[in-house]
């Protein structure tokens, strides 16, 4: 397996624009999960899903934030408008099953998004 | 919530010898705890997790060690090389998962 796939890999916005980053997590996997990391805050969970469902999303910082997962395969974290405190690397990770946490979670390589 | 504290945040050690990293928590619930290395320009990447039912776990140069009085838990690397240098992340997790703050650790050659 190619193991969780992000893009973009880098993506540089200015203030205001909507900002759209994309996860594909690892085939057959029930669990995905949004990140978010920085060096004032360390890596904080954003929101999860359980089988496309959203279970808790009490991470994601403001009405600015969504995230969707139309699919088993697909999903997006989307920012509009973005502002400069976005800046961060925002990490998508997909984990088999288990109960809740208890199973191994799977990091993508990461957005490294800059809001100018 | 879970609060997940690390220690130190930077060691640097010589080839060849030990380190060991220290966390902490604060839900007497957790039961699963996670060591992620994290790569400069990459995700992190589990190396070893530990379950609240076992003390100690081992996976070659790479141990593990959980005191659930006391609400610890360690990393140890024995034996470290250069390719060991990153930052080590520690979590706690039962409902939710909660990372320590990262240990950058330096192996000099």
């Amino acid at each position: 397996d190619a193991g969780v796939i992000q893009s973009p890999r880098h993506e540089v916005t200015e203030m205001g624009q909507e900002v759209t980053l994309r996860c594909k997590p690892i085939s057959g996997h029930d669990y995905l999960f949004w990140y978010r990391q920085t060096m004032m805050r360390g890596l904080e969970l954003l929101i999860y899903f359980n089988n496309n469902v959203p279970i808790d999303d009490s991470g994601m910082p403001e009405d600015r934030f969504s995230a969707k997962m139309p699919n088993a395969s697909f999903s997006t974290l989307k920012i509009q408008p973005s502002e400069p405190r976005d800046s961060a690397v925002y990490f998508c990770a997909s984990s088999l099953g288990g109960i809740g946490f208890t199973d191994t979670q799977y990091f993508g390589p990461g957005t490294r998004l800059t809001v100018l | 919530g879970e609060n997940v504290e690390q220690h130190p945040s930077t060691l640097s050690v010589q080839e060849g010898d030990s380190a060991v990293i220290k966390c902490t928590y604060s839900d007497s619930a957790s039961n699963y705890f996670p060591w992620y290395k994290q790569e400069l320009g990459k995700g992190p990447q589990l190396i070893i997790d530990i379950r609240s039912n076992v003390g100690e776990k081992k996976d070659q140069r790479i141990a593990v060690t959980l005191n659930k009085t006391a609400k610890h838990f360690s990393l140890h690397i024995t034996e470290t090389q250069p390719e060991d240098s990153a930052v080590y992340f520690c979590a706690a997790s039962n409902n939710d998962m909660r990372f320590g703050a990262g240990t950058r650790l330096t192996v000099k050659p």
